[in-house]
Parts: structure tokens; C-alpha cells; sequence
């Protein structure tokens, strides 16, 4: 099965900077979600974006659904030691019977004091 | 307090053996899945179901099976034929499979190790 380039794969960032990190497919998709996962956990859904160039804030968290449907963004702004996790983007697909999604690969976020 | 349960958290399979994962949930959600988590990687999709009595293999289910006999309960069995079970398996739900825009929650997961 297919899964999306994310990146970047992993990140050091010290408490306070602002975080940006990315989805890119092949493939076209109707839904655009990202999720954060802590250890041991399941992944915890941030932010859901539903139309091409759809721009959504959650608190620190902004996302963007690309106009060519086929990318997507997620920045988090003056990052905290709590944002530790890994975050996953996924495109979700309706084939008219089912919803599917694809999902990244992960971004591991680390955040230093 | 409604969502996602699965259990056990830890499960240890001995070679040859088949073992069932439980996931329920009580948001009254029509549609379930079960992904597969690898170290490194994202989840891959093993099956899902729209509906009570109802399901379909995703793009790894060999070595698995499910069954959907009621609306919250959705289990899944590992069995002898997968030969790399070793994973983090993770149990998610939607309102609806059959509209486009509804996103999937997940359970806390249950890691497979092999003895």
C-alpha cells in the first residue's frame, strides 16, 4: 500500500521556536487530517482540513490543505516541551463504498529547554 | 466516558499460536478498522468494516482475520500464518464510512510480541 512523504523524518528544536513540517503525495485526496501520537499511545487527531486550500488553526497549530490536493502543511508556533511526540499526516480518500486513509511516515518532534 | 477500547495493552504470542485482539467502542459509530504500526513507519491498514456483519481486507491482511458481529465490537485475530507479527496494532472508528469527511479516532493500542 501506498504511504506519503512527510518531512522532515525528525527534528531537535529548542522550547519557544516555531515548527513547520510537510506531506506531499502522488495521489489526489479529499481529506487532508493530521495527527500527534504519543509513546505507547494512539495517535490523537490536531486537525482535519476538508477543501483545496483550506487554511485551519487549532491553539499553536496551523494546517493547510494544498490547492493541488495533493500536499498538505502543519506548523506549530512557539513550541512547548508537551509537543513532544511524533505527528502523522493522512490523506483520506472515498472510494464511494469506503473511506481509506494513507498514512506519512511520522515527523519526530523533540524539543530541548 | 464513550470511545475506543482496546485490550490487553501487551499480548505475547508463542510460535504456531493464534491470539485475538479486542477493540469496542460505545460512540456508535458505523465504521472500524485495524491498522498496523512498524517502528519508523506509518500505519498500514489490515481491515475494515462499514457495517455489523460486514468487512473488508485492507492492504495487509494476510495472516489476519475479523469478524463484525455487532456494531461495537470489532476483533481482531492474528493468526499462525503471519509470520511477523511483532507490531503495534491500533483499533480506530468513524460516524460513517460512506461519507467522505468523517475522521477516524483511535484506541491507546495493543503491542504483539512473539515468545
Amino acid at each position: 500500500g501506498q504511504q506519503l512523504n512527510q518531512s522532515p523524518q525528525s527534528m531537535f528544536i529548542q522550547e519557544g521556536e516555531d515548527v513547520s513540517m510537510n506531506c506531499t503525495s502522488s495521489s489526489i485526496f479529499n481529506t487532508w487530517l493530521w495527527y500527534k501520537q504519543d509513546p505507547g499511545e494512539g495517535p490523537v487527531l490536531l486537525i482535519a482540513l476538508y477543501k483545496a486550500g483550506e487554511l485551519t488553526s487549532n491553539g499553536r497549530l496551523t494546517a493547510q490543505f494544498g490547492i493541488t490536493r495533493k500536499d498538505s502543511f502543519l506548523n506549530i508556533s512557539a513550541s512547548i516541551p508537551s509537543d513532544v511526540g511524533i505527528y502523522f499526516c493522512a490523506g483520506q480518500s472515498f472510494t464511494g463504498t469506503a473511506s481509506k486513509l494513507t498514512f506519512g511516515t511520522g515527523t519526530r518532534l523533540q524539543v530541548t529547554l | 466516558d464513550g470511545g475506543i477500547t482496546q485490550s490487553p495493552k501487551y499480548l505475547f504470542r508463542k510460535e504456531g499460536q493464534n491470539v485475538t485482539l479486542s477493540c469496542e467502542q460505545n460512540l456508535n459509530h458505523d465504521a472500524m478498522y485495524w491498522y498496523r504500526q512498524d517502528p519508523g513507519q506509518g500505519l498500514r491498514l489490515i481491515y475494515y468494516s462499514q457495517i455489523v456483519n460486514d468487512f473488508q481486507k485492507g492492504d495487509i491482511a494476510e495472516g489476519y482475520s475479523v469478524s463484525r458481529e455487532k456494531k461495537e465490537s470489532f476483533p481482531l485475530t492474528v493468526t499462525s500464518a503471519q509470520k511477523n507479527p511483532t507490531a503495534f496494532y491500533l483499533c480506530a472508528s468513524s460516524i460513517d464510512a460512506t461519507q467522505g469527511n468523517q475522521p477516524q479516532h483511535f484506541g491507546d493500542g495493543t503491542r504483539l510480541s512473539i515468545l
